[in-house]
């Protein structure tokens, strides 16, 4: 079964500073790989995803992402850190199987900004 | 281009009142439909899904119910309300055509039982 692993509930950042937000996923064939971002009251609106191809996916927002087979990983960064940034983010692991799939998502981190 | 609403917005329901949330679709046809959960402080949990019209699968036993009575129309129900239904509800679609499961998701509704 699939499975994603958010490690760290909360991540406090200065403003400017590199964001990392850590993702691990557990799947028995390879995944399609999402980020997706929530701000206060709102649904969750995707940053970016990861279903072939090149490893380093952009999104918006300057967010990237990179899928690391290996290392089972799809860590979120952002090279400087804005206080629009501040909110909650999950990560989501869709299986390649056939037939209808469920998106697995994390428990999320919430992302602070500090000035 | 597609948009997803939902309605209403905030919803303040005594305990033991009936609930109806709704969630319409537009510019796409035949989407997969979800219904999610999410309680103060915690993650994202999948309550129903919808791969078309009357199909419904539930994930999670409770006193929730759901239907899908037009193709991009997916309704949240409940008979009688319980202090643990409070929460924030995310209606969401899929492409029946796309591999990736990529969901797309509604502004949401805040349900406080009091």
């Amino acid at each position: 079964a699939q499975s994603v692993t958010q490690l760290g509930s909360h991540v406090s950042v200065s403003e400017g500073a590199l964001v990392l937000l850590r993702c691990n996923y557990s799947s028995s064939v390879p995944p399609y790989l999402f980020w997706y971002v929530q701000y206060p009251n709102q649904g969750l609106q995707l940053l970016l995803k990861y279903t072939t191809g090149a490893t380093l996916v952009k999104g918006i927002n300057g967010f990237e992402a990179e899928f690391k087979k290996s290392e089972t990983s799809f860590h979120l960064t952002k090279p400087s850190a804005h206080m629009s940034d501040a909110a909650e983010y999950f990560c989501a692991v869709s299986d390649r199987a056939a037939g209808f799939q469920k998106l697995v998502f994390g428990t999320g981190t919430r992302l602070l900004v500090s000035p | 281009s597609q948009t997803i609403h939902q309605w209403p917005a905030t919803l303040v329901q005594p305990v033991g009142s009936p609930l109806s949330l709704e969630c319409t679709v537009e510019g796409t046809s035949n989407p997969n439909l979800y219904w999610y959960r999410q309680a103060a402080g915690r993650g994202l949990q999948l309550l129903f899904y919808s791969v078309g019209i009357g199909q419904i699968s539930s994930e999670v036993p409770q006193n929730l119910s759901a239907s899908r009575p037009q193709d991009r129309q997916f309704i949240l129900s409940s008979k009688k309300l319980l202090l643990s239904d409070s929460g924030f509800y995310l209606c969401a679609w899929s492409p029946q055509w796309s591999s990736y499961n990529e969901q797309f998701f509604g502004p949401g509704t805040r349900l406080t039982v009091l």
